[in-house]
């Protein structure tokens, strides 16, 4: 079964720290990865895209990383703003079928002053 | 702007009593989706439409009806809504071929069941 899983489900964070989130997917072939960010409430937001080919995506302070082979991406989120306090999410899209996109759960980050 | 509108943002109802939300975009995409959030399951696909008048069926369409009369809107229809209906619902779509990339959500309904 084409899974999505997240880690860790939340984090706190020091205003300025940097963080790792991380996504493991069991989808393949698959078609591309992206993380969204998605404020309380809200519609998630595309922060980065990625094709199976590609290793690493970068969109300002956040920057995302792929390893095909062993299945697993990180977001790094670099000198974070009290702005960055959202839940991150993981989407894999299978090759076969661009309609059946999976989501992972989600990781909630909390920045503290 | 290009947006995807959704309404109404908040909606409380009893049990039974048929509701329409409505969900519309005008970046002339032709794929558009719906979902459901709940707490630690993440969003789960409801139904999607390919493109006008091709409509199917996602994860979790039980107790949900969807149309795609048009281009710009797709609505989701409960008949008969229930408790475990109560969720946040947000409308989603794409160009078609692109449908993996760059989706473009809706702010989100908050449906209270009661």
């Amino acid at each position: 079964k084409n899974q999505v899983e997240q880690s860790p489900q939340s984090l706190i964070i020091l205003e300025g720290k940097n963080c790792t989130l991380q996504c493991n997917y069991t989808v393949s072939p698959f078609s591309n990865l992206r993380w969204y960010k998605q404020d309380t409430g809200r519609g998630p937001v595309s922060l980065t895209i990625m094709t199976f080919s590609e290793n690493t995506k970068s969109n300002g302070r956040y920057t995302a990383t792929l390893d095909a082979d062993t299945k697993q991406s990180s977001l790094h989120i670099t000198a974070s703003q009290l702005s960055d306090s959202a839940s991150y999410i993981c989407v894999v899209s299978p090759y076969s079928s661009a309609s059946k996109i999976i989501f992972g759960s989600g990781t909630r980050l909390s920045i503290r002053p | 702007e290009a947006q995807v509108t959704q309404n109404p943002r908040y909606l409380i109802t009893v049990t039974g009593k048929k509701l329409t939300v409505t969900c519309s975009q005008n970046m002339n995409h032709e794929y558009m989706s719906w979902y459901r959030q709940d707490p630690g399951l993440g969003l789960r696909q409801i139904y999607y439409s390919m493109n006008v008048e091709v409509t199917d069926k996602g994860d979790v369409p039980e107790g949900y009806k969807v149309s795609r009369k048009e281009k710009r809107n797709f609505p989701l229809i409960l008949e008969s809504p229930s408790p475990n209906q109560t969720s946040l619902y947000f409308c989603a779509s794409s160009f078609k071929g692109q449908g993996s990339y760059g989706y473009t959500f809706g702010s989100g309904t908050r449906l209270t069941v009661v």
